[in-house]
């Protein structure tokens, strides 16, 4: 069964550094997403992303962030400048596209695991 | 976007059944229903969607009477390893694409 992959499992940075985090959505998919939970919290979406280009953002998706399909098959979320409560896990996730916005069901990888210290 | 409203835990053992019921009163009507189940330290994982009266796949059935303010996640004969956090969402349209997630229903299973 395809599934999305993500790249570092935990990530551990000193703050102010920059990361970037890694996926592989699912092949045939063409809408990608980024979310993030910090411990004990709830699933917050941070970005989605289509056609090349942001579709839609969070209030929490601000200059600090940045998306970007540098190939066919990588999808990445780079933070600048991390800061300590940047430390959560972000899961990348993806979903096919071409169906209804109401059904298309978006497969979540395992997530990486960011620490700043 | 419609609220969702679902029991924050629940406890069972193991071969019993397990009904997780979710409330959605403003659901509009193409809004479907959608369940996902989280293990720790893992990403959500896709479990069953549906939009009226009964679905059901390998893992789960969902029960939707034909008001759709509420639906039913089914697990039957749960194991130790279906201890884990479910979500239900009702996935708007109006919403994009982004998935909300609220906080869930621990589900604890023992032996």
């Amino acid at each position: 069964e395809p599934e999305v992959t993500q790249t570092p499992s935990h990530q551990v940075t000193q703050m102010g550094q920059e990361v970037i985090l890694r996926c592989v959505p699912i092949s045939n998919h063409l809408y990608f997403y980024w979310y993030r939970q910090i411990l004990g919290q709830k699933v917050e979406f941070l970005v989605s992303f289509y056609n090349n280009e942001i579709s839609e953002k969070s209030e929490i998706f601000d200059d600090q962030f940045s998306v970007e399909r540098p190939d066919g098959s990588n999808f990445t979320l780079k933070i600048r400048s991390t800061k300590l409560e940047d430390s959560a896990m972000y899961f990348c996730a993806s979903s096919d596209g071409r169906l209804a916005v109401r059904t298309d069901t978006q497969y979540f990888g395992p997530g990486t695991r960011l620490t700043v210290l | 976007l419609a609220k969702t409203t679902q029991p924050i835990s629940m406890d069972s053992y193991e071969g019993q059944e397990v009904n997780i019921t979710c409330s959605h009163n403003n659901i509009a009507t193409n809004d479907y229903i959608t369940w996902y189940q989280q293990f720790p330290s893992q990403g959500p994982r896709f479990i069953i969607q549906g939009y009226k009266t009964k679905v059901t796949n390998e893992v789960a059935s969902l029960f939707i009477p034909a008001d759709r303010k509420s639906s039913t996640l089914s697990l039957p004969r749960v194991s130790l390893s279906d201890t884990a956090v479910y979500y239900c969402l009702v996935h708007s349209t109006g919403g994009g694409n982004k998935l909300t997630f609220g906080t869930g229903t621990q589900l604890k299973v023992e032996l």
